[in-house]
């Protein structure tokens, strides 16, 4: 099935900013959004974000999310070691009637 | 609290079938749609499919069309996911979750499941 496009990596120095990618078509990611979910090694994914820019209880305001047409996008501000993880966006193909990930990017903290 | 709970890991020998659960608390189960999510080691995740329990509503993923079956229990509040002939490449982690507004936003810990010949 098809998917969506991620950058494999990012790199940025402590307290830095990085902007992660996730690129898709007019049937998912410009149709409905994004969500964004965060997985360290060795756990299961958690969610930052869902329908573009909607935080869910407990995440950091140093994690936000946009879209500009087909691009959705993941902005973590001010780096810490901990943000170190694996990230995948997500979203609902109405083509596929289907659910879609990205291919995911693992951030890592200078 | 609203959480998954799956079963444990699992050893299994091509040709076997299985089935792994998660279970849900905190919330009604029978209204919320469940995913289930397949990760190979090393690699990302893949949507496998989707019911909603209430009235068993389920999707496949084309690439897990046929391959595994989806079911719920809402008496127990559980869903399952099963194999009736496993391979090698079913070596995964498995994971459910629990879907609102186009999210997954509650995670299950996740299920291990071993295949070898």
């Amino acid at each position: 099935q098809a998917g969506l496009t991620q950058p494999p990596s990012v790199s940025k120095g402590l307290r830095q900013t990085a902007t992660l990618t996730c690129t898709g078509n007019s049937n998912n990611v410009g149709n409905q959004g994004a969500a964004w979910l965060q997985q360290h090694q060795g756990h299961p994914p958690k969610l930052l974000s869902f329908r573009n820019n909607n935080r869910p209880s407990g995440i950091s305001e140093r994690f936000s999310a946009s879209r500009s047409g087909n691009t959705a996008s993941l902005t973590i501000t001010g780096l810490q070691p901990e943000d170190e993880a694996d990230y995948y966006c997500s979203a609902w193909d109405s083509s596929l009637s289907a659910y879609v990930f990205g291919t995911g990017t693992k951030v890592t903290v200078l | 609290e609203v959480q998954l709970v799956q079963s444990g890991a699992e050893v299994k020998k091509t040709g076997e079938s299985l089935k792994i659960s998660c279970k849900g608390s905190g919330y009604s189960f029978s209204s919320y749609w469940i995913v289930w999510v397949r990760q190979m080691p090393g690699k990302g995740l893949e949507w496998m499919g989707i019911i909603y329990p209430g009235d068993s509503d389920t999707r496949y993923s084309p690439s897990f069309q046929g391959q595994v079956t989806i079911s719920a229990d809402t008496s127990i509040s559980t869903a399952y996911l099963q194999w009736s002939s496993l391979k090698a490449s079913d070596t995964a982690m498995y994971y459910c979750a629990r879907v609102d507004l186009d999210a997954f936003e509650i995670w299950g810990q996740g299920t291990m499941v071993t295949v070898s010949s």
